[in-house]
């Protein structure tokens, strides 16, 4: 079947403007994770949305970025103004339930600032 | 705050031989141990896990290890082979919540 989907799957912006970056679960997947991935780094947390629950935004780093899921499935994470330090790979994964499940990565969004 | 040391950060190793990741957690809470493959170009990949409540866990060429008390978990790759080669990525996750806390990786090269 269809696993997570990212797109576009490369972004280069200048900076001061803004970006978005789209995630499609796996239909059917409740939760719904984004990650940062900076070069030679692990992964970072940034947003967490589970079914109809309040987001935890609680790992974006600062009020730039911002993320939304419609209707419980797609969704965008938005930088705006963008700063050269945001250029990374952002990861999207979706799962059935928030922790009992297998987390399914999609293949990221790598974003360049120049 | 929680986090996750993972040496090395590279490895290398001749086909057929094994390689050991080894990562260590501090929050004692953690009960769930992921580790993830990622090749060029893709997201990571699940390739096996532990819980707390198992020592070891092997499947086929790849096994991992728990120790609790020490607070570090193991990956073991037997035979390895050149389609091996990629970043692997531990992880801790603590019980009840949904955050995992993930190590900086490891590139392993398989040299054919």
């Amino acid at each position: 079947g269809a696993g997570v989907s990212q797109s576009p799957s490369n972004k280069v912006t200048e900076k001061g403007k803004d970006v978005e970056l789209r995630c499609d679960p796996i239909s059917g997947h409740t939760a719904l994770y984004w990650y940062r991935q900076s070069l030679g780094q692990g992964l970072e947390f940034l947003i967490y949305f589970q079914g109809n629950s309040a987001p935890d935004k609680s790992g974006l780093p600062s009020d730039r970025f911002s993320a939304e899921r419609t209707g419980g499935s797609v969704s965008t994470l938005t930088i705006q103004r963008t700063q050269q330090e945001d250029s990374a790979v952002y990861l999207c994964a979706s799962s059935l339930e928030g922790f009992s499940y297998e987390q399914y990565f999609g293949p990221g969004t790598r974003l360049t600032v120049t | 705050g929680e986090n996750v040391e993972q040496h090395p950060s590279t490895l290398s190793v001749q086909e057929g031989d094994s390689a050991v990741i080894k990562c260590t957690y501090s929050d004692s809470a953690s009960n769930y141990f992921p580790w993830y493959k990622q090749e060029l170009g893709k997201g990571p990949q699940l390739i096996i896990d532990i819980r707390s409540n198992v020592g070891e866990k092997k499947d086929q060429r790849i096994a991992v290890t728990l120790n609790k008390t020490a607070k570090h978990f193991s990956l073991h790759i037997t035979e390895t082979q050149p389609e091996d080669s990629a970043v692997y990525f531990c992880a801790a996750r603590p019980s009840g919540t949904y955050k995992y806390i993930f190590g900086t990786g490891t590139r392993l090269k398989v040299l054919a």
